[in-house]
């Protein structure tokens, strides 16, 4: 079956530095890769989203590329705010699939 | 643009109690979901529904019976409420199945006592 993995738990970074939040998945059929923002006590929000293979994505400061070759889906920010701190998920989507989510990787950034 | 609803946000319950979760969307999307997500961690799926008369069963559907009473609607059902269980119960939907993101409801947290 599909499964996503996301290494980190945990990552605490000060302000201002970069930052890259690692994803990889697993599945037999042409993917659908996402990134989804949780602030606290609020709902998960999409933050990116990719099925072109080497294609570079952004939003809202935030940068992912699909590298179907060695199945990674890394988010990225060359400049965290305090506004950033947040728990992330990668998830992993194909036709006529469910959403398949990653752990989690909570970011929190120090002023 | 659209919203989901969850009713309650706050949901108290004794041991063995059957407890109700609703949830809204006037997305107009075909599809709907209910993930429980335990403190910080990730989501997991309970049930899910393609279109409306559709149930499907998830990941963790031991123990949660759901309803998809039309459309717009989708409830959830903890068959018996076990102490000291804690968590947030996030309804999503989308317009299609796969290959779509998915949007999500505000949650509702569930405290057993």
């Amino acid at each position: 079956g599909d499964s996503v993995t996301q290494t980190e738990g945990l990552v605490t970074l000060t302000k201002g530095l970069p930052v890259m939040l690692n994803c990889t998945y697993q599945t037999t059929y042409s993917p659908f890769l996402f990134w989804y923002v949780q602030h606290l006590n609020e709902a998960p929000k999409l933050l990116l989203k990719s099925s072109t293979d080497n294609k570079r994505t952004e939003h809202q400061g935030f940068y992912a590329t699909l590298h179907k070759s060695s199945s990674s889906f890394h988010l990225q920010k060359s400049s965290v705010q305090l506004s950033d701190s947040a728990l992330y998920f990668c998830a992993l989507n194909h036709a006529g699939a469910k959403l398949t989510f990653g752990g989690g990787t909570r970011l929190t950034v120090r002023p | 643009g659209g919203i989901i609803t969850q009713t309650p946000k706050f949901l108290i319950g004794q041991e063995g109690q059957k407890l109700t979760l609703k949830c809204q969307q006037n997305f107009n999307h075909d599809t709907m979901y209910w993930y429980r997500q335990d403190s910080g961690k990730g989501l997991r799926l309970i049930y899910y529904s393609i279109t409306e008369n559709d149930l499907q069963k998830g990941d963790l559907s031991e123990g949660y019976d759901a309803s998809r009473e039309k459309k717009s609607s989708f409830s959830l059902t903890v068959t018996s409420a076990q102490k000291n269980e804690m968590a947030v119960f996030l309804c999503a939907s989308s317009p299609y199945w796969g290959g779509y993101e998915q949007y999500f409801g505000p949650g509702t947290r569930l405290t057993v006592l």
